[in-house]
């Protein structure tokens, strides 16, 4: 059972928005810990997708942007493209495990 | 560029000692100031964080879930760092990443993981 939540699975059709949500503690995100998303495609190894505040890293469309509030953080998608097709994990600092942790992940299926 | 590469056993015995080593390749892994981490997949299900080890006086940080049998070290002179889990079981079955966790500081100062390595499969079985 991962630290922190994120919905199994999510899907949309090409050109909606969708969100995925990263439910957290006090000892994470609700301590004001940053979040980042990482984007997976199957066989493949993690990439940051997202860093916290809103930030993009070079390379990455405007389509994605993130929220936080509270506990909880969010990845939003719009414009919904096939490719973006793959596992979304929320990743944060935790105070109780000293260390770093991550969401369940989030299949996202572009139907 | 910097690239990691992660070796050891595809097949490990239960009770055994599950060993992997990560070869950083494009950069002395003394340079800059990270932390080398290791990050386990199991299949079909999440990422875990393992631990990491810091290039800097070689201090390590542990999952507590793994702690007991948990042993990450540093080899500057091969470039490399490995991981030892001990007293394997069929839940350590994973793909196993060794990751560089690095800091930016444009756009903000961030910790994140920048550089992973391709995985290795890791079968706990007899």
């Amino acid at each position: 059972q991962s630290v922190l939540t994120q919905p199994p699975s999510v899907s949309g059709a090409p050109g909606q928005r969708v969100t995925i949500s990263c439910t957290g503690s006090s000892s994470n995100i609700g301590a004001g810990a940053d979040v980042f998303w990482y984007r997976q495609f199957p066989g493949k190894a993690p990439k940051l997708l997202m860093f916290d505040d809103n930030n993009r890293p070079s390379g990455v469309p405007d389509r994605f942007s993130v929220s936080k509030s509270g506990t909880s953080a969010s990845l939003a998608i719009t414009g919904l493209q096939a490719e973006d097709e793959a596992d979304y994990y929320c990743q944060t600092y935790d105070r109780t495990v000293s260390g770093t942790v991550f969401g369940g992940g989030t299949r996202l299926t572009v139907l | 560029q910097v690239q990691l590469q992660e070796s050891g056993p595809g097949l490990v015995k239960p009770s055994q000692t599950l060993s992997l080593t990560c070869t950083v390749s494009g950069d002395s892994i003394s340079n800059g100031t990270y932390h080398w981490s290791w990050i386990r997949q199991p299949a079909g299900k999440g990422l875990e964080w393992i631990g990491r080890i810091y290039t800097s006086g070689g201090v390590t940080s542990y999952n507590p879930s793994l702690k007991s049998r948990l042993s990450i070290s540093l080899d500057t002179s091969k470039n490399q760092f490995s991981l030892k889990l001990t007293s394997a079981t069929a839940a350590d079955t994973a793909v196993y990443f060794c990751a560089r966790f690095s800091r930016v500081d444009v756009p903000a100062v961030y910790w994140y993981f920048d550089l992973w390595g391709r995985g290795t499969l890791v079968t706990v079985s007899s």
